[in-house]
């Protein structure tokens, strides 16, 4: 079992809808979320963090996460064709040397107009 | 700029060839993260820096490569008797708190030949 598991899409979701995202992780003391988004070509941006149970927003982004079953996910909002990225999700495992992220295979997400 | 920078960007090598890559952390941050990333997966961790100390090195990583943070600033990433199978994507990330998200460089992409 990988310790982080997304589906790799592609998710294709229409201009203005909500595109949602889902990530399990393995480790249950697991700590620290992290959403980041990459586009072809270039490196990972961190668009979200969470590490309490429930939803954090941030403009058209939720991060949601649940540590007793262990997955968080990530919505968006008014998804724009921009949106079409891979999305990694990162775990910090408590106890892991010095914040290492154990990141998942990433969603590809497709917004079309 | 005080982004996290890598260079070269692009190397193209042959078989059995030693590559070295560079990476400049945000000054401010005393932790340096080496990941490597091949296409349609997400990053993989090789090592970690805390200043100038390497704490984990990861068990994936053969003995043909090396890393070094000379003084906690730039970290150095060397692999000796390059195989295509190196081939990826090398990425540099630095955080500055254990619960901080990376910032990571734009990555050197190797290709082996």
């Amino acid at each position: 079992q990988k310790e982080v598991e997304q589906n790799s899409g592609p998710l294709s979701v229409p201009e203005g809808a909500i595109a949602s995202l889902n990530c399990t992780y393995s480790d249950r003391g697991s700590q620290s979320f992290f959403w980041y988004r990459q586009y072809s070509g270039k490196s990972p941006e961190l668009i979200m963090f969470i590490y309490s149970n429930g939803d954090k927003e941030d403009g058209r982004f939720t991060a949601q996460l649940n540590k007793a079953s262990q997955y968080v996910s990530l919505l968006i909002r008014d998804s724009q064709p921009s949106d079409s990225a891979t999305y990694l999700c990162a775990v910090n495992i408590a106890g892991a040397a010095g914040n290492k992220l154990t990141f998942g295979g990433g969603t590809r997400v497709l917004v079309k107009p | 700029d005080t982004g996290v920078s890598q260079n070269p960007r692009h190397k193209i090598t042959k078989r059995g060839q030693n590559v070295t890559f560079r990476c400049d952390p945000i000054s401010e941050h005393n932790r340096l993260y080496w990941y490597r990333q091949t296409l349609g997966q997400g990053p993989e961790f090789l090592t970690y820096f805390q200043n100038e100390a390497q704490l984990e090195k990861s068990r994936l990583l053969s003995d043909r490569f090396s890393a070094e943070r000379p003084k906690g600033s730039f970290s150095t990433l060397e692999i000796q008797r390059t195989e295509q199978g190196d081939s990826a994507m090398y990425l540099c990330a630095s955080s500055l708190g254990v619960s901080d998200g990376y910032t990571f460089g734009s990555g050197t992409r190797l290709t082996v030949v």
